[in-house]
């Protein structure tokens, strides 16, 4: 059962480049998001999708796009990337529905250094 | 001011001893709160639910007062293995499975 699993484990980037932050889940989840962790701040919603064909903004979304074409997958795009994107990178998936006990699951994480 | 403040730690206790993290939320609309566990160089895993008539699972205790908008999770005869940074979270509004975490605490628990 492999659950959410995120691609690249680690990610070195150079100021100004792209990439894509792969994120896909098996559980048919039909809400995916994406958080950043940096030491002290915890972890911030950058973007989150509740279904296909359907994104929005979280609190720190500057910087990042996404997309949602099918249920099991949500890529993170960096379209530039600058060195205070330097963060852990977690996806995370869960059943959506507002039932008390939504437990989000999340990936293993992407470690990315912008230099 | 974030929209979840949890103590910051590090709260360095013995084996045995009891332990109580708080954590506050500011969005009053907010539905459903959690406490996640996370280790070192991992993700965050769901420790338990929080309900509003507060709940226990084993040694952990959590409880929830919304009048207040705070959260609190009680450990009691705290293990080496408890060792792990606590993140509460809270789910903004009804049916949007938007969730804010707080910055999380530290906890050490040494022989």
């Amino acid at each position: 059962n492999a659950g959410v699993t995120q691609t690249p484990k680690f990610q070195v980037l150079k100021t100004g480049q792209s990439m894509t932050l792969q994120c896909a889940q098996d559980m048919n989840h039909e809400y995916m998001s994406w958080y950043r962790q940096d030491p002290g701040m915890g972890l911030r919603l950058i973007h989150y999708s509740v279904g296909a064909g359907i994104t929005d903004q979280g609190e720190v979304p500057n910087g990042y796009n996404v997309s949602r074409s099918t249920t099991e997958d949500f890529p993170l795009r960096l379209l530039s990337a600058a060195p205070s994107q330097t963060s852990v990178y977690f996806c995370a998936s869960s059943p959506w529905g507002g039932a008390q006990d939504t437990e989000a699951f999340f990936g293993q994480g992407t470690r990315l250094t912008v230099v | 001011r974030k929209e979840v403040e949890q103590d910051p730690g590090p709260f360095n206790v013995p084996e045995g001893a009891t332990v109580a993290f708080n954590c506050t939320y500011s969005n009053s609309a907010s539905q459903s709160f959690f406490w996640y566990r996370q280790d070192c160089r991992k993700e965050p895993k769901l420790l338990m639910s929080v309900y509003s008539s507060g709940n226990e699972d084993g040694r952990f205790t959590a409880q929830l007062n919304r009048a207040s908008q705070y959260i609190s999770l009680l450990i009691r005869d705290s293990k080496l293995s408890d060792s792990a940074t606590y993140l509460c979270a809270v789910e903004r509004g009804r049916r949007n499975n938007d969730m804010r975490f707080g910055a999380g605490t530290r906890l050490t628990v040494k022989p």
